[in-house]
């Protein structure tokens, strides 16, 4: 069955505290990966795609990068504006489903 | 701006009844996809549309839902008789030429 694993669940930085939230996915031909960005009671706002291993994408405080098992979305000195949760969700080149992720909540203290 | 409108934002609504959540889309697209997110969960695959037909559905999607284009612009989700477990967030999402979502802002749905 096709999954996609993020962890950790839930993140508490600092500001200016850098960190990586990580993305693993069942490996069988990959289509693309995404990574969104949820407030809460809103729609998830699209972020990057990745494509292929060692591929990169890069917005701001976020990098997301990609290898041929995990994909990671680094924070660069975060602000509170950052905090949100932040979704992984994974294409399967088989099917046309995308499937999320759980999540990870992000949390920055000023 | 989102790139799909979503009505209602929100419903309540009895155990039993049927309820259609509607998606308009700002531009001519032809790929659409229905997710639910339950409060707390993750979100969910239902079901993709690409010209007018099912593309691909998932086990949450039984024959208690359903999905159309009525008058080609519109794109509907129809739950027939809902149940408790039903209560939940509801997007759609436009899928671009590369892959990616766009979503919108959601339709709460609560059944009583």
């Amino acid at each position: 069955e096709d999954q996609v694993t993020q962890s950790p669940e839930a993140l508490r930085l600092q500001e200016g505290e850098s960190s990586s939230l990580n993305c693993s996915y069942t490996v069988s031909g990959l289509r693309g990966l995404f990574w969104y960005r949820q407030d809460p009671g809103k729609g998830p706002e699209f972020l990057f795609t990745l494509y292929s291993a060692g591929e990169e994408k890069e917005k701001e405080r976020l990098k997301a990068t990609l290898t041929k098992k995990e994909s990671f979305l680094h924070i660069t000195a975060p602000k509170p504006e950052d905090s949100a949760t932040y979704l992984c969700a994974v294409q399967w080149s088989s099917a046309s489903k995308i499937i999320f992720g759980s999540g990870t909540r992000l949390s920055i203290r000023p | 701006e989102p790139e799909v409108t979503q009505t209602p934002s929100h419903q309540v609504t009895q155990m039993g009844q049927e309820v259609i959540l509607r998606c308009v889309p700002i531009s001519n697209h032809l790929y659409f996809y229905w997710y639910r997110q339950i409060l707390g969960q993750k979100v969910e695959f239902l079901v993709s549309f690409y010209n007018n037909e099912i593309s691909e559905k998932s086990e949450i999607f039984d024959d208690q839902f359903s999905v159309e284009r009525p008058d080609g612009s519109n794109f509907t989700l129809k739950i027939r008789s809902t149940k408790l477990e039903d209560s939940a967030m509801y997007f759609c999402a436009r899928r671009a030429l590369t892959g990616e979502l766009f979503f919108g802002e959601g339709s709460r749905l609560t059944v009583l």
